[in-house]
C-alpha cells in the first residue's frame, strides 16, 4: 500500500496564478484532511472531508476551495495564489470511528508563492 | 473554539536523559490525545495517543499523562537517543467531532551524544 500521495512535492507560483494539489489515500478511509504547515504555528487544518460528497470548514479555510471527488482523492485548489500561501502542505486520512483515530499524513507539497 | 498551548518550543537534552513535553487545551469535552513525531523534511507520523477514560499510557520509552481536572497531557521520552531529535506535536480533539484534531505549536527536541 502507498498509504496518502500528494502531488506535486514542489511548486513556485507568482502571485495571482492558480493551482491545484492533488491527494490520494489507498487504505479506504472516509475522511480526508488538508493542513498548512508554517514555522512556530504548527499545523492548522484548511479544510476537512468527513466522508465522499461532504466538505468542511476548518481554521484557515480563506482562499482555498476543495473537493472530494471520490472516496480515494481529496483535491486542494488556490484560485488565486497570495505571498500568505506559501507554506508546507500536507494531506492527511483517517478511518471514521468514535473516540479519535490516527491520521496518516502525505509526504507534503512545499509550496512558494513569489 | 478549541485551543492547544504546548511548551516548550525548544528544548535540548543529553544523550540518557529525559525530556517532557507538555500540554494544554481548552476544551473539556475534547477525550483524543494523540502525538506525533515529525523529522526534518518528513511526515507527522503517530507514537502514542491517550483517550479521556484513561490516565497514563506507556509504550517502551515514551509514556503519555493526562490530567483531565487541571486540562494538561504530558509527554515523556526517557533515555533519549540522539534518534529521538525531531519536531513533536500534540493535538486535541475538537468537540463535536472526534476525527478533527487542533494541533499544538511543536517542540523542537534536539539530543546531543
Amino acid at each position: 500500500n502507498a498509504g496518502v500521495t500528494q502531488t506535486p512535492k514542489f511548486q513556485v507560483l507568482k502571485t495571482g496564478q492558480s493551482m491545484t494539489l492533488q491527494c490520494a489515500q489507498d487504505m479506504n478511509h472516509n475522511s480526508m484532511y488538508w493542513y498548512r504547515q508554517d514555522p512556530g504555528m504548527g499545523l492548522r487544518l484548511i479544510y476537512y472531508s468527513a466522508s465522499e460528497g461532504t466538505t468542511d470548514k476548518g481554521e484557515v479555510p480563506n482562499g482555498y476551495n476543495v473537493s472530494r471527488l471520490n472516496k480515494r482523492e481529496f483535491s486542494l485548489r488556490l484560485e488565486s495564489a497570495a505571498p500568505s500561501q506559501t507554506s508546507v502542505y500536507f494531506c492527511a486520512s483517517s478511518e471514521e470511528r468514535a473516540g479519535g483515530e490516527e491520521q496518516y499524513f502525505g509526504p507534503g507539497t512545499r509550496l512558494t508563492v513569489t | 473554539g478549541e485551543n492547544v498551548e504546548q511548551h516548550p518550543s525548544t528544548l535540548s537534552v543529553q544523550e540518557g536523559d529525559s525530556a517532557v513535553i507538555k500540554c494544554t487545551y481548552s476544551d473539556s469535552a475534547s477525550n483524543y490525545f494523540p502525538w506525533y513525531k515529525q523529522e526534518l523534511g518528513k511526515r507527522p507520523q503517530l507514537i502514542i495517543d491517550i483517550r479521556s477514560n484513561v490516565g497514563e499510557k506507556k509504550d517502551q520509552r515514551i509514556a503519555v499523562t493526562l490530567n483531565k481536572t487541571a486540562k494538561h497531557f504530558s509527554l515523556h521520552i526517557t533515555e533519549t537517543q540522539p534518534e529521538d531529535s525531531a519536531v513533536y506535536f500534540c493535538a486535541a480533539s475538537i468537540v463535536g467531532n472526534t476525527d478533527k484534531l487542533i494541533f499544538g505549536t511543536g517542540t523542537r527536541l534536539q539530543v546531543f551524544p
